[in-house]
């Protein structure tokens, strides 16, 4: 099956700093990819749909300026949390959406902040 | 996007066949029906998708009536491994963004 990686799948920052996340779609190109947000015995929450070459459409309560996405290739979508705090620990999952329409999930992200 | 209902938790045992039923009253035409399975501190694995009627692979089945207002997840002889959260989803499958309910938690007892 297709496969979808995340980098890093977990990192620690300090308050007041930012964090990369890199989503990679590895044996196929997306042209879009979405960004999950999950806290723990959650569902996930939808923040972001990532599309190739454009801007990234951001769901309701999310800000667009704290949690930045660029899909910079057809293969690579990045979320980054900037100015990061401890309300903002959470594990972030990644999708990747195939030509056929099927999508693929990351192994997810565990962001720490404290 | 259609919302789906699913009984919060169910508990079963090794070897038993589980059903897990999930409501989607409004589904659309073009929707399909898609099962998710979860891990703590994985992403979501997909499990089957089917549109109408039956669908078997080598994991589940999945039964769907002919009005579509619901659909079953059927897990055959399950295990301890089968512990998990198990999301249904409903969506046209054409770059539909994704919209995960609060999915089921089954656990699976020795």
């Amino acid at each position: 099956g297709a496969v979808v990686s995340q980098h890093p799948s977990w990192v620690i920052c300090k308050s007041g700093t930012s964090v990369k996340i890199e989503c990679r779609s590895l044996d196929f190109q997306a042209t879009t990819m979405f960004w999950y947000r999950q806290f723990p015995k959650q569902s996930l929450m939808l923040m972001a749909t990532s599309n190739e070459g454009s801007k990234a459409t951001y769901e309701q309560g999310v800000e667009k300026d704290k949690f930045l996405i660029n899909h910079a290739s057809l293969t690579l979508s990045t979320l980054t949390v900037t100015s990061a705090h401890p309300e903002d620990s959470s594990f972030y999952i990644c999708s990747a959406l195939r030509q056929d329409y099927e999508q693929y999930f990351g192994p997810g992200t565990r962001l720490t902040v404290t | 996007l259609a919302k789906t209902t699913q009984p919060i938790s169910m508990d079963s045992y090794e070897g038993q066949e589980v059903n897990i039923t999930c409501s989607h009253n409004n589904i659309a035409t073009n929707d399909y029906i898609t099962w998710y399975q979860q891990f703590p501190s994985q992403g979501p694995r997909f499990i089957i998708q089917g549109y109408k009627t039956k669908v078997t692979n080598e994991v589940a089945s999945l039964f769907i009536p002919a009005d579509r207002k619901s659909s079953t997840l059927s897990l055959p002889r399950v295990s301890l491994s089968d512990t998990a959260v198990y999301y249904c989803l409903v969506g046209g499958g054409r770059d539909d963004k994704i919209i995960f309910g609060k999915g089921t938690r089954l656990h699976i007892l020795p």
